[in-house]
């Protein structure tokens, strides 16, 4: 009964490839969003859906670029790889956004690493 | 946007109190504060939340002075379980269409036997 999953937990590869990152809520949340955390644990927010529709892009590379099906979906496919992608990847979930008081339901996050 | 302050990194005792203290200058009167705990290799998982005054669940409290310019999160009798890292997070951006979540580096607490 996992409510944020991502897959895969671990991504190893090499610069240049494009590589996705899945993610699926079944919380009924309406909006999903994508955070980067650093070797240093800075926690970043990189996207936020909003049933289905972008709400939030922060300065992130256009080699990143989520995809959400549906509104229990977020994924996050990264075109030609750098090494400074290496870090981890959290998928998160709200009932709403810009609410005061819903707390955030993150995933257990991939570790993609770039070589 | 409430940026906060909190320490890098805190060491404790098992069965001692461990008092974490988030400094949050610019906090606007709508902002909630918010603590999340996150353990190695797990995403982060909210813990407490308040407004004002104080704030208790089974986990921890959350204690918020009037001017509301800094909170803090107390941990009653840690162990070893709790080793973490704690996040203070305040508020939205306001002045912006966009909400944002900011996180900040957090505290890396850590609890010796």
């Amino acid at each position: 009964d996992t409510a944020v999953s991502q897959t895969p937990k671990y991504l190893v590869t090499q610069m240049g490839n494009d590589k996705s990152i899945k993610c699926e809520q079944n919380l009924g949340h309406d909006t999903m969003y994508w955070y980067k955390q650093d070797s240093k644990k800075f926690l970043k927010i990189m996207f936020s859906y909003n049933n289905k529709e972008l709400i939030i892009n922060e300065t992130v590379p256009n080699r990143f670029s989520p995809k959400s099906p549906d509104k229990a979906h977020l994924n996050l496919h990264i075109n030609s790889l750098e090494l400074g992608d290496s870090a981890v990847y959290f998928c998160a979930s709200s009932p709403e956004d810009r609410a005061d008081n819903s707390p955030l339901h993150f995933g257990n996050g991939t570790r993609l690493t770039v070589t | 946007l409430a940026k906060t302050t909190q320490p890098i990194s805190m060491d404790s005792y098992e069965g001692q109190e461990v008092n974490i203290t988030c400094s949050h200058n610019n906090i606007a009167t709508n902002d909630y504060i918010t603590w999340y705990q996150q353990f190695p290799s797990q995403g982060p998982r909210f813990i407490i939340q308040g407004y004002k005054t104080k704030v208790t669940n089974e986990v921890a409290s959350l204690f918020i002075p009037a001017d509301r310019k800094s909170s803090t999160l107390s941990l009653p009798r840690v162990s070893l379980s709790d080793t973490a890292v704690y996040y203070c997070l305040v508020g939205f951006d306001r002045g912006s269409t966009l909400g944002r979540l900011y996180f900040g580096r957090g505290t890396q607490l850590t609890v010796w036997p």
